[in-house]
């Protein structure tokens, strides 16, 4: 079985200030770890993935196996930034099951 | 390109009625979703579709809801008859293996149920 967890519904920070969303997952096995976003009154899209370790906007997000983490970082939080945000998972084994976890608002304070 | 299209964008039903969802996904997304958005929740996977086959259909309540990929290209979602705890955003993504399977989801603007 593949579970992701955000423990955080809600998430205030104020412009400048460094942001962290976290994300811990259980899977056995190699998965591909996403962050999605979804601004208000858009549809959900995709943010990064950790295979392509990229800064997409600023944020990055490093996978950490041992912890079973995937960490959605910024150092600088700015108004835009504001929205929710899904950390996703993807398991191997021949098929494309993508597991979401609960989400986190995040709230960027001018 | 249009991205994927869904409708309604909103139904309100009364309970114990039907209701049926629409999507079309992306030309040549051969992989379909149907995801179960509640308030506050992330989305939940009701179904995928690889081409015309239900691939992975474990989460579908299969008593009340259905669904369809006629021809591999667009799919319908059913609920009959629908229930109060229907309410919900009904999510349709697609996805296609020739972008270097890099398992990025395209998600349409979702249909918004409230079932009265």
């Amino acid at each position: 079985a593949q579970r992701v967890t955000q423990p955080e519904k809600l998430l205030s920070v104020f412009k400048g200030a460094p942001v962290e969303l976290k994300c811990n997952y259980s899977y056995s096995g190699s998965p591909e770890l996403f962050w999605y976003v979804q601004y208000s009154r858009q549809r959900l899209q995709l943010l990064l993935r950790h295979i392509s370790r990229e800064s997409i906007k600023g944020f990055t997000a490093d996978l950490n196996k041992g912890e079973t983490s995937f960490h959605l970082k910024k150092p600088f939080a700015q108004e835009e930034d504001s929205a929710m945000y899904y950390c996703a998972l993807r398991g191997f084994g021949g098929y494309q099951k993508v597991t979401f976890g609960t989400g986190t608002k995040l709230q960027v304070i001018p | 390109e249009a991205g994927v299209v869904q409708s309604p964008r909103y139904k309100i039903i009364e309970k114990k009625q039907p209701v049926a969802f629409w999507c079309n996904p992306i030309s040549g997304h051969n992989t379909l979703y149907w995801y179960l958005q509640n308030l506050g929740q992330g989305p939940e996977l009701l179904i995928r579709y690889e081409n015309e086959e239900a691939v992975d259909d474990s989460q579908l309540p299969k008593d009340r809801f259905s669904a369809e990929r006629l021809k591999g290209v667009d799919s319908t979602l059913k609920i009959q008859p629908a229930e109060l705890g229907d309410s919900a955003v009904y999510l349709c993504a697609s996805s296609s293996p020739r972008q270097g399977n890099t398992g990025e989801l395209f998600f349409g603007e979702g249909s918004r149920l409230t079932v009265l």
